[in-house]
């Protein structure tokens, strides 16, 4: 099944640790993003990748850094410089980045407390 | 001004009647309009698209589109409470082609 796998689904965190979230498609999908959402808020972008060894920061990048070394792959990192990590945080994906296409699919999510 | 702007609700309809939900959003060179469903503690799920002014239809739901007033709207016939959920606007922008998405309005469909 094609999909985008985002693990682990929980994740506790003790205050200045880094953590790493994964994000993997075989979706072949050439962008990918990744938003946080905090409580009764909508999702807002921390980063995003249109094409392999490039990425753009989003609105909120500080505290967060990416790579996208396959095109299946964008761990996240969510570093000690983040003040407020505890949220939920979404992977997706999008088959083209040009054009009028481009729906973004996503992951089922993971979910980081900060302890 | 918000990029991408949605009445937060909630919007609360009988079961059987039409929800309608509205966005408005700030860059008028974006090109690409979603409407997304996310139920409470899940990861949104892609209901409809739109990219051309008009209306477009998918079942029980319609997209609509007006670039010039800057507005899309969602409607929902045949309101079940299977679609209480929260709806959010996302919109695909020029340059980068981020996505940009609105805070959500909660639909809740009464029995």
């Amino acid at each position: 099944d094609g999909g985008i796998t985002q693990s682990p689904k929980y994740l506790f965190r003790k205050e200045g640790q880094n953590v790493t979230l994964s994000c993997e498609q075989n979706l072949n999908h050439d962008a990918m993003y990744w938003y946080r959402q905090d409580p009764g808020q909508g999702l807002r972008l921390i980063y995003y990748s249109q094409i392999v060894n490039d990425f753009q920061k989003g609105d909120i990048a500080e505290g967060y850094s990416v790579s996208r070394e396959k095109k299946e792959s964008f761990p996240l990192t969510v570093t000690s410089a983040q003040k407020n990590p505890t949220a939920f945080y979404l992977c997706a994906s999008s088959m083209r980045w040009g054009g009028d296409t481009g729906e973004l699919f996503f992951g089922e999510g993971s979910r980081l407390t900060v302890l | 001004q918000k990029e991408v702007e949605q009445n937060s609700g909630p919007l609360s309809v009988p079961e059987g009647a039409i929800a309608s939900l509205n966005c408005t959003y700030s860059d008028r060179g974006s090109q690409s309009f979603f409407w997304y469903r996310q139920y409470s503690g899940k990861s949104p799920e892609l209901i409809m698209s739109i990219y051309s002014n008009g209306d477009k239809e998918d079942g029980r739901f319609t997209a609509q589109l007006n670039k010039a007033s800057q507005y899309v709207s969602l409607l929902i016939r045949d309101s079940q409470p299977s679609d209480s959920a929260t709806y959010l606007c996302a919109v695909r922008g020029g340059g980068y082609q981020k996505v940009t998405f609105g805070t959500g309005t909660k639909l809740q469909v009464i029995p």
